[in-house]
């Protein structure tokens, strides 16, 4: 399918375990991006990447790693999941040029207990 | 970052123009205004974005005060699909190749029948 995709929805995990949060995109979009959502505080960005092999840190990148060995995936890895790392998550592409849209995906849910 | 200030909430009637305000006091020259908005249980989604000119879109209107310290967007007969939350962000022409998006917390606008 052509877009954003994201895998799994949904997800619960136990406090210590490492969970991988997966993004695909179809469109060969240069930038990927990865951010939270929780209530009251809007979307903040953890880390973003402006081509495959090249990452870098957000607003609230602790706790987090990522990866990009092809430039259409972009896997979120919490190493040691926490309570505080129950949120949503997006993540979002975006092509070079004079396109400054972002596109994002539908979003996983996870809950860490 | 440039900060933006939107209103908590607002109400419109359906098939009513909706005018969603923001200031950016402290905006810089080179600082594009991007509304994103959020349905209900998806990721955000592009509405329109603008510099220094008013710009329009098969979604909404974006007008820009001459000074550029406030905006406006405009739905111009709201729908019930348009409830949602709306978010004004003020992204760099040149923000280290990654255009990257600072949200805030968003307006969320209801849409009364």
């Amino acid at each position: 399918d052509a877009g954003i995709t994201q895998s799994p929805r949904y997800k619960i995990t136990e406090t210590g375990r490492q969970v991988t949060l997966m993004c695909h995109q179809t469109w060969s979009h240069s930038y990927m991006f990865w951010y939270r959502q929780d209530l009251g505080h809007g979307l903040r960005l953890i880390y973003y990447s402006a081509a495959a092999d090249i990452t870098d840190k957000g607003e609230v990148p602790d706790g987090y790693v990522v990866s990009r060995s092809k430039t259409e995936n972009f896997p979120l890895t919490l190493e040691s999941a926490t309570r505080s790392q129950t949120s949503v998550y997006f993540c979002a592409s975006k092509s070079t040029g004079v396109s400054y849209e972002q596109y994002f995906g539908p979003g996983t849910r996870l809950t860490v207990t | 970052d440039a900060k933006t200030t939107q209103p908590n909430s607002m109400e419109s009637n359906e098939e009513e123009p909706v005018h969603l305000p923001c200031n950016h006091s402290t905006i810089s020259g080179t600082d594009y205004i991007h509304w994103y908005r959020q349905l209900p249980s998806q990721g955000p989604e592009y509405v329109i974005h603008g510099l220094t000119s008013n710009v329009n879109n098969r979604m909404a209107s974006l007008a820009i005060a001459e000074d550029r310290k406030s905006s406006t967007l405009i739905l111009h007969r709201a729908t019930l699909r348009d409830a949602a939350v709306y978010y004004c962000i003020l992204s760099p022409l040149y923000g280290g190749a990654t255009n990257k998006l600072i949200f805030g917390t968003g307006t969320l606008l209801a849409v009364q029948p």
